[in-house]
């Protein structure tokens, strides 16, 4: 089976710019879950999907973040606008049940300059 | 609250030696316990999990972790490196399903492995 992909796999963006990150999981994941690494630090959850729905939004670091998994499959994940301290590398997982494993993705890493 | 501490963001060893990778949690509630392990350019792969059954947990790769609930230690061991284990290492917890409404992974910093011929 396909694993979840992400796309696009670099972005370079000005300050200032919009950018959307795509995830696709993996066919018949009801869970879909975001989360950021910055700078080498540890990797931070954002959010996470139950089809379409949040479930748990508690990581979004501000109101410039905005997710949308339309009709519970892929997901995006829309940063306007950008500032410098959201460059980083963003993980989309998924998984078939809650507390299973969770599937990553190869990540998209975002800079801001 | 729940956190994950690892010890040494990088850790040099022999091809051959013993690979010693440490993580201590805290936890409120008995935490589901995971490593990952990222290779240069990959996503993040499931290494082994630990969900309150036997606390001797094998993963894929010959590798293995102990949890030890009065040391809050899931430590990763493998008794003899070999090259292809050079890469980025996370411990992650999670709280057991029911104790709260969250699934979601908490990691620690990473820990990078260097594997020396």
């Amino acid at each position: 089976e396909a694993g979840v992909t992400q796309f696009p796999s670099h972005s370079v963006i000005e300050k200032g710019q919009t950018v959307t990150l795509r995830c696709d999981p993996i066919s018949g994941h009801d869970n879909l879950y975001w989360y950021r690494r910055v700078m080498g630090k540890e990797i931070k959850f954002l959010l996470h999907f139950v089809k379409e729905s949040k479930q748990d939004e508690s990581g979004m670091p501000n109101n410039r973040f905005l997710a949308e998994r339309t009709g519970g499959t892929y997901s995006t994940l829309k940063v306007q606008p950008a500032e410098l301290e959201d460059s980083g590398v963003y993980f989309c997982a998924s998984s078939q049940d809650r507390v299973g494993e969770q599937y990553f993705g190869p990540g998209t890493r975002l800079t801001v300059t | 609250a729940q956190s994950v501490t690892q010890l040494g963001s990088h850790v040099s060893v022999s091809e051959g030696a013993l690979v010693l990778l440490r993580c201590n949690y805290s936890s409120s509630v008995p935490p589901y316990l995971f490593w990952y392990v990222q290779y240069p350019n990959q996503g993040l792969q499931l290494l082994l999990k630990y969900t309150s059954a036997a606390t001797l947990v094998k993963g894929i790769n010959g590798f293995e972790a102990e949890f030890k609930k009065s040391e809050t230690s899931f430590h990763l061991t493998k008794p003899s490196a070999h090259m292809r284990d050079a890469a980025e290492y996370f411990c992650a917890v999670t709280p057991p399903p029911g104790a709260y409404n969250t699934d979601k992974l908490i990691f620690g910093t990473g820990t990078r492995l260097q594997v020396f011929p």
